[in-house]
């Protein structure tokens, strides 16, 4: 167990669905990043909470992508009209000054 | 030019040998992350740096400011080390991380 809970580990899903993850941190966390990785790259960052305020996005997140953290806890990311070059591994991270905790990823299959 | 540079990509080293990852960055940061990724695995942090050295069981880390370079040590290198190391920067103006490239380290028993 990380301290970032993500869910679900892993989605298979046909191209033009939608699709919605979640991450939960376990305790409280002012700062809340998604990023997306892809097979042998580095993280590439696509957003970032601050408590519930979405303070910068990625050029990367296009409209399709949409991220909320309603009550600055939790938070959701959907991709809507998936495409196969949204396949990767989504992971959400959370930072309380002293360093980064990751979750284990939700790894996206779009087929 | 990337904002964070590792080397060396790639590192394969038998089991015992004293391993040295390094870091240099080009950008004003807070604080270096030292990360560690197993094939399919999460991310797990090992160390955030703003100064000086840290060190953990068998690993170590170090960071020259005034020189922007850090290196990751790791001594008597065993099998189960075999992973990915990530070093990040956390940027100055926001808390954003610049990722290297990472360096795929394997050590063969």
């Amino acid at each position: 167990d990380t301290g970032v809970s993500q869910d679900p580990r892993h989605k298979i899903t046909k191209r033009g669905q939608n699709v919605t993850f979640r991450c939960d941190p376990i305790s409280e966390h002012n700062r809340l990043y998604w990023y997306r990785q892809t097979l042998g790259q580095g993280p590439e960052f696509l957003t970032y909470f601050q408590n519930e305020a979405q303070l910068e996005k990625s050029r990367l997140l296009s409209d399709r992508f949409s991220a909320e953290r309603p009550k600055g806890s939790f938070s959701t990311l959907e991709i809507q009209r998936t495409e196969q070059g949204d396949s990767a591994m989504y992971l959400c991270a959370v930072d309380r000054n002293y360093g980064y905790t990751f979750g284990s990823g939700t790894r996206l299959t779009v087929v | 030019k990337n904002e964070v540079e590792q080397s060396p990509q790639n590192l394969t080293a038998q089991e015992g040998e004293f391993i040295t990852i390094n870091c240099s960055y080009s950008v004003g940061i807070s604080a270096l992350h030292w990360l560690q990724q197993h094939p399919g695995g999460g991310i797990v942090s090992l160390f955030m740096l703003s100064s000086g050295k840290k060190k953990h069981g068998r690993l170590i880390a170090t960071i020259n400011i005034q020189e922007k370079h850090s290196s990751l040590h790791i001594t008597a290198s065993h099998p189960r080390d075999s992973a990915v190391y990530i070093c990040a920067a956390r940027m100055d103006s926001n808390y954003q991380l610049i990722w290297g490239a990472g360096t795929k380290l394997i050590i063969k028993p």
